[in-house]
């Protein structure tokens, strides 16, 4: 079975850093381009960033470019979130998820979240 | 960046009844290989969000019929035609036409 697995969120103070992971299995990891999408409490959803399927291209959105840093593991088929200069509004249940070509690019599986907060 | 709104941002449906959520980007969504990048999403309570319809229109696997998208350029529908206490949740489009991607701000339905 296909899954994804976060892991890592916390409560860090202002400032601070922390690395979020998400564990693939049943797929094929190094054949898709992975994204992260975050949700604040009480909030839609947020498009964070994207690594292509090799982990040469990577894109972030404005809310977090030059702070946050997409990566991944192809020999432990892990997707990462470096988060560094946490804010407040970091706060969010950040998720993972595959992009499919299948289904044009949509994303077909997700995990299930792993809460990150922000605060003193 | 591509700016997604969605209207109404909740409703109330009795079971049995359709219920229509709307979807405007402020760019249009058609790529130059003609393909449209507008795909929908539910949250259910407790949930991940899962994928309901990609490229506007197409079903992903296991999704009732009783869901539909329609739409082009920038102006997009997802329709239930009968809704079923199952169909409780937060309903988002999405756009993947152009990076950033963007989410509307979500719809949540809600069962009478």
């Amino acid at each position: 079975q296909v899954h994804l697995v976060e892991s890592g969120g916390g409560v860090v103070q202002p400032g601070r850093s922390l690395r979020v992971s998400c564990a693939a299995s049943g797929f094929i990891f190094s054949t898709y381009a992975m994204h992260w999408v975050r949700q604040a409490p009480g909030k839609g959803l947020e498009w964070v960033a994207v690594i292509s399927f090799d982990g040469n291209h990577k894109y972030y959105a404005d809310s977090v470019r030059g702070r946050f840093t997409i990566s991944r593991d192809i020999s432990n088929n892990t997707l990462y979130l470096q988060m560094n200069t946490l804010r407040p509004e970091d706060t969010a249940v950040y998720f993972c998820t595959r992009a499919n070509w299948v289904v044009s690019y949509a994303f077909d599986i997700w995990g299930q979240g792993t809460m990150v907060t922000v605060s003193s | 960046d591509i700016v997604m709104t969605q209207t109404p941002l909740s409703l109330s449906v009795t079971p049995g009844q359709p219920a229509s959520i709307s979807c405007k980007s402020s760019q249009s969504l058609l790529n130059s290989d003609g393909r449209t990048n507008l795909y929908w999403y539910v949250q259910r309570p407790g949930q991940s969000p899962q994928l309901l319809i990609s490229e506007v229109s197409y079903r992903f696997s296991g999704v009732p019929d009783r869901f539909s998208g329609s739409g082009s350029g920038t102006d997009f529908t997802l329709k239930i035609s009968r809704v079923e206490a199952e169909d409780v949740g937060v309903y988002s489009c999405m756009q993947s036409a152009q990076l950033p991607y963007s989410f509307g701000q979500g719809t949540k339905l809600e069962i009478k």
